[in-house]
């Protein structure tokens, strides 16, 4: 079966630097989700979207911002960046309803220099 | 204190044992109850998926949710080396809309061939 697909898998910036981050939901899946997860953490939710409106919004930091495009794929760009964004950086999708099931991609391991 | 709490281990057991993990949690609008499965530097695998209380069985794994203790467990019956992984709780307050998860910090368990 599809799976979420993340790109790149890993990226390395420098300080001060932006970067993109991009997401494939779940074919038919409508929302997507993004996550951060720092070393030895669980996962921190950043933000979500549903049918490429924002929908909820966790403790995603005024320097990230992300959108969903009319394919449902989303991207997260992130400007300034900081030591402490070093980070794995998941997207989820799922397809709203009853149950809701958030599926997780295999990640962007995001390295700050 | 975080609205999720989960010992973060490690828990050590011998293939073939019931292995039993557990969170506790203290927003009472939870009502949404998953267990994800995250293999090192993986994305987090979707492995039960609960609503409010009761006990749900798939194969190996049985999950329980008691809401008026706030506290729901995993059992994995005859734990195998393959089901070597960190194993996370997460919880979301509505099923059928956008809403991220939170997370339990996770816990490693070991199966001791």
């Amino acid at each position: 079966a599809a799976g979420v697909i993340q790109s790149p898998r890993h990226l390395i910036k420098e300080k001060r630097e932006t970067a993109t981050l991009k997401c494939y939901p779940i074919p038919r899946h409508d929302t997507v989700y993004w996550y951060q997860q720092g070393p030895g953490q669980d996962p921190q939710f950043l933000i979500s979207f549903y049918e490429k409106m924002q929908s909820d919004k966790g403790s995603i930091p005024d320097r990230f911002s992300a959108q969903q495009f009319s394919d449902y794929h989303s991207e997260l760009n992130m400007s300034s960046l900081e030591l402490g964004d070093s980070a794995l950086y998941f997207c989820a999708s799922s397809l709203v309803g009853l149950n809701n099931e958030q599926f997780f991609g295999p990640g962007t391991r995001l390295t700050v220099l | 204190q975080k609205e999720v709490e989960q010992d973060p281990g490690p828990l050590s057991v011998p293939e073939g044992a019931i292995v039993s993990l557990n969170c506790t949690y203290s927003n009472s609008a939870f009502q949404y109850f998953m267990w994800y499965r995250q293999y090192s530097r993986k994305g987090p695998e979707l492995l039960m998926y609960t609503y409010s209380s009761g006990n749900k069985e798939d194969g190996r794994f049985t999950a329980q949710v008691d809401k008026s203790s706030k506290y729901i467990s995993l059992f994995i019956r005859d734990s195998q080396p393959s089901d070597s992984a960190t194993y996370l709780c997460a919880m979301r307050p509505s099923g059928g809309g956008a809403d991220g998860l939170t997370f339990g910090k996770g816990t490693h368990l070991i199966i001791q061939p």
